[in-house]
């Protein structure tokens, strides 16, 4: 089993509307989670951390879900701007050491 | 801050050559990573460096792959000889210590080896 999973997609959306993504983690002992940004041929952005009780950023939702070891990221709203590729980050127990997922491709439709 | 630098953007080569890839880190971030991604594989940690000493390079295919951080301020990927699926974008991060793992990319090396 991965350390990190996503589906790949492309998830394919029309403008406004809201989509989802799951991560899954195989590491119980990991205490911190995050998504990233990566738009096609450029470098990973820090889209923002996923904290315990959940958090939110304008239209963008985190949560983490322990019991089942998943984190998930909500966007309301799409935007076109918001096509990209959303990759999930798990701690690996090292010091300052991240796991990259593959990514999930996200695609905004006018 | 002018961000995570890395050279050269772009490096074509044949099989063989030695390849040296570099990256500047953000001033005062004192933990550097060099990461390869590849449609196959995605993002993959090769080695990185907290105060220029190397923590975890279990990353690092094989032996024709060496890295260096001889100062705060610069490292080095080296990889010798070149191989046809070393072809990859190599990304370089740089992070604080104690400010999580909020991680600055550069813009990477994009790889390809003939």
């Amino acid at each position: 089993r991965k350390e990190v999973e996503q589906d790949p997609g492309p998830f394919n959306v029309p403008e406004g509307a809201t989509v989802a993504f799951n991560c899954t983690y195989s590491n119980s002992a990991s205490q911190s989670f995050f998504w990233y940004r990566q738009d096609c041929r450029k470098e990973p952005k820090l889209l923002m951390s996923v904290y315990s009780s959940g958090n939110e950023d304008g239209r963008f939702t985190a949560q983490l879900n322990r019991a089942s070891q998943y984190i998930s990221l909500l966007i309301r709203d799409s935007k076109l701007s918001d096509s990209a590729t959303y990759l999930c980050v798990v701690d690996s127990g090292g010091y300052q050491k991240v796991t990259f997922g593959t990514g999930t491709k996200l695609q905004v439709i006018p | 801050d002018a961000g995570v630098i890395q050279s050269p953007r772009h490096e074509v080569t044949e099989m063989g050559q030695e390849v040296t890839l570099r990256c500047k880190p953000i001033s005062g971030h004192n933990s550097l990573f060099w990461y390869r991604q590849t449609m196959m594989r995605g993002l993959e940690l090769l080695i990185y460096f907290n105060n220029n000493v190397p923590i975890d390079d279990s990353g690092m295919p094989e032996d024709r792959f060496s890295a260096k951080m001889p100062n705060a301020s610069f490292s080095t990927l080296k990889i010798q000889p070149s191989e046809p699926r070393d072809s990859a974008v190599y990304f370089c991060a740089s992070s604080l210590e104690g400010e999580g793992y909020g991680y600055t990319f550069g813009s990477g090396t994009r790889l390809t080896v003939v």
